[in-house]
């Protein structure tokens, strides 16, 4: 599992609220990566990050915004959650020996 | 990016082989492609990649034909534990990568 633990794993919440996302990796890799999937979907991409404090916008990236102050951490906040921000976040990791991403075991976010 | 097709859904009989065909016409001669897969509600499960030359790993093998415009991901004894959707996905440059709808794969008894 590459060591990526997100938090929390599900969590409900209502429109307005904002919302922090954790994603947490033990292995000191660069690149961190958020998607975000819609049933019937495909993972997108929120955002990533190539360093501490390096970050930059994915495919949807509208009303999200990210931090990594620290390696082993990248965070996702929704400043003002929206119902349309109802789905299913994953967080990955890019194993540069491997090569790969490697992905969390998502947190289901409900905005009610 | 380049795009993928894939078949929407497949079925295959636990113990035979699984053959997932993806096409990629469009890919560049420096892009990787990528399988994973993702069983119901957890997170994608990387598979195998490859450039030009196929590819074995314990889980699998990755037949890509010589012109690189498709590719054949290759379950060689499927089991009921390998139902999932299967994601055929080119990697660009920017180490992005960009998921379609993927297969559904049913392995049935």
């Amino acid at each position: 599992d590459a060591g990526i633990t997100q938090s929390p794993r599900h969590k409900v919440t209502e429109t307005g609220t904002p919302v922090t996302l954790r994603c947490h990796q033990t292995e000191n890799h660069r690149y961190m990566y958020w998607y975000r999937q819609d049933p019937g979907h495909g993972l997108r991409l929120i955002h990533y990050s190539y360093g501490v404090k390096d970050t930059d916008k994915g495919e949807v990236s509208d009303g999200y915004s990210v931090s990594r102050s620290k390696t082993e951490d990248f965070l996702l906040t929704l400043e003002s959650a929206t119902s349309s921000q109802t789905s299913v976040y994953f967080c990955a990791i890019m194993d540069g020996e491997a090569d790969t991403q490697y992905f969390g075991p998502g947190t289901r976010l409900t905005v009610l | 990016d380049a795009k993928t097709t894939q078949p929407t859904s497949m079925d295959c009989a636990e113990g035979r082989a699984a053959n997932l065909p993806c096409n990629h016409s469009t890919i560049s001669g420096n892009e990787y492609v990528y399988w994973y897969r993702q069983i119901h509600s957890q997170g994608p499960q990387y598979i195998i990649h490859g450039l030009k030359n196929n590819e074995t790993n314990e889980m699998a093998s990755l037949i890509i034909t010589e012109d690189r415009k498709s590719s054949t991901l290759i379950l060689p004894h499927a089991t009921l534990r390998d139902t999932a959707v299967y994601y055929c996905i080119v990697r660009n440059e920017g180490n992005m990568l960009t998921f379609g709808g993927g297969t559904r794969l049913m392995v049935k008894p």
